[in-house]
């Protein structure tokens, strides 16, 4: 497909377990944003990967979340012993190029509910 | 740090209304602003940005003009439709990140 595409698209689970949400960026875009919408709340940054640089990762909120990426493509953010308040709607998002006026495409995100 | 603050919603107009939604920024430097459009079921989508001082954005109606003397990015549309019905994020960008406000949420009725 031509645009960032994220699996699952729902995922429910429970508390304590461990989760995994996939992105597949735009082929040839070598930037990668993950970011998450809580209810009622903007869009929360997490990390952002840039080609082969080292991920800035200062957006992650406790050190249960990961991300990686693998072939400078395909990116997964895991999350670690699942509680009630990760609850949200991860989204994905990719650039072609490093300027700060590049539009981000984004998927349609991951909808997590943690029960 | 930066930030973006955007008028709380939902907004509720009636078709061919006008539109105003509200978005204030502190940021240090000159970032670039943006407003994304969330339409239902979909992601998160580009709908204009400015990237200095008194430039205007425009897209599909809408416009926004970048003040810095208020450091504001108001979102405007002369003539609503249904099909706008939406939520509106306004960000700024600075670096390598995109700093999004909460959204404002938008419903048009005929």
């Amino acid at each position: 497909g031509a645009g960032v595409s994220q699996s699952p698209s729902n995922k429910v689970t429970e508390k304590g377990k461990d989760v995994e949400l996939r992105c597949d960026p735009i082929s040839g875009h070598t930037a990668l944003y993950w970011y998450r919408q809580s209810l009622g709340q903007g869009l929360e940054f997490l990390i952002y990967f840039q080609g082969n640089s080292a991920p800035d990762k200062s957006g992650l909120p406790s050190d249960r979340f990961s991300a990686e990426r693998t072939g400078g493509s395909v990116s997964t953010l895991t999350i670690q012993r699942t509680q009630q308040e990760d609850s949200a709607v991860y989204l994905c998002a990719s650039r072609p190029d490093r300027t700060n006026t590049g539009e981000l495409f984004f998927g349609e995100g991951s909808r997590l509910t943690v029960l | 740090g930066d930030s973006v603050t955007q008028m709380e919603g939902p907004v509720t107009l009636s078709e061919e209304a006008f539109l105003t939604i509200n978005c204030t920024y502190t940021a240090t430097g000159y970032p670039s602003l943006f407003w994304y459009v969330q339409y239902p079921g979909e992601g998160l989508q580009l709908l204009l940005k400015a990237t200095k001082a008194d430039d205007k954005g425009s897209n599909k109606g809408f416009e926004a003009t970048y003040r810095k003397e208020t450091t504001s990015f108001h979102l405007e549309k002369g003539s609503v439709q249904v099909s706008d019905s939406a939520v509106y994020f306004c960000a700024l960008g600075r670096g390598n990140k995109l700093v999004f406000g909460a959204g404002t949420i938008l419903r048009v009725k005929s």
